[in-house]
């Protein structure tokens, strides 16, 4: 099984330019996550979809978008990118709230 | 709201030395996730522990939950190469909660 895959794997981007980050589950998860994680900072939440048809924000959902495309399928947009956006991008999903969360193997976005 | 603070931040081992580290929340723990993370790729879930006293292990490594000291610890024993990374640790800031605030990391090299 593939788990959660994130595409693409590596992105530069010019400040204002937009961008779609792609992730994938094929577990059947009812819920999925999207993380950002920098240095000294940790993992924080940016938003999760607790089931199809419903988002909600995290800790840093500032300048960032989301849609639950399907069951499947959860991306997040950046509309005009800054370079304190730049980080490591983590997709995850879980079947429910009692299980643990499985992750991708991360987008790494440098924006200049 | 929660935070995990884990603790060493890093450590250096002699291959074959047991060790352990811990991981303290500032409010009450609902389930905590032992994750390790290799350079450059995703989190891989290590084990869940929902239960004050529960205690699971999985191959050489131990993990113990203790709700009223609000803390959990992860001990390896006759540590590897393979055990190097970093590992960090999740917790629910309440029970039943979609999400997950997570430690900052503790990064181990194992010198063999």
């Amino acid at each position: 099984n593939a788990g959660v895959t994130q595409t693409p794997k590596f992105q530069v981007l010019k400040t204002g330019q937009s961008m779609t980050l792609q992730c994938a589950q094929d577990m059947n998860h009812n819920s999925m996550y999207w993380y950002r994680q920098d240095p000294g900072m940790g993992l924080r939440l940016i938003y999760y979809s607790a089931s199809e048809g419903t988002t909600d924000k995290g800790e840093v959902p500032n300048g960032y978008n989301v849609s639950r495309l399907n069951k499947r399928e959860f991306s997040l947009r950046l509309e005009s990118a800054a370079p304190s956006q730049t980080s490591v991008y983590f997709c995850a999903s879980r079947r429910d709230r009692n299980q643990p969360q499985h992750f991708g193997d991360g987008t790494r976005l440098s924006i200049l | 709201s929660q935070e995990l603070e884990q603790s060493p931040q890093s450590l250096i081992v002699q291959e074959g030395k047991n060790l352990t580290i811990n991981c303290t929340s500032s409010k009450t723990l609902y389930g905590l996730y032992w994750y390790k993370q290799k350079y450059g790729e995703g989190l891989i879930f290590l084990m869940m522990l929902q239960k004050g006293g529960e205690e699971k292990s999985h191959e050489k490594i131990t993990a113990k939950l203790d709700e009223k000291k609000q803390q959990s610890s992860l001990h390896i024993t006759a540590s590897q190469p393979s055990h190097a990374g970093i590992y960090l640790c999740g917790a629910a800031p309440q029970g039943g909660s979609e999400k997950l605030v997570f430690g900052k990391g503790m990064k181990l090299t194992v010198n063999p």
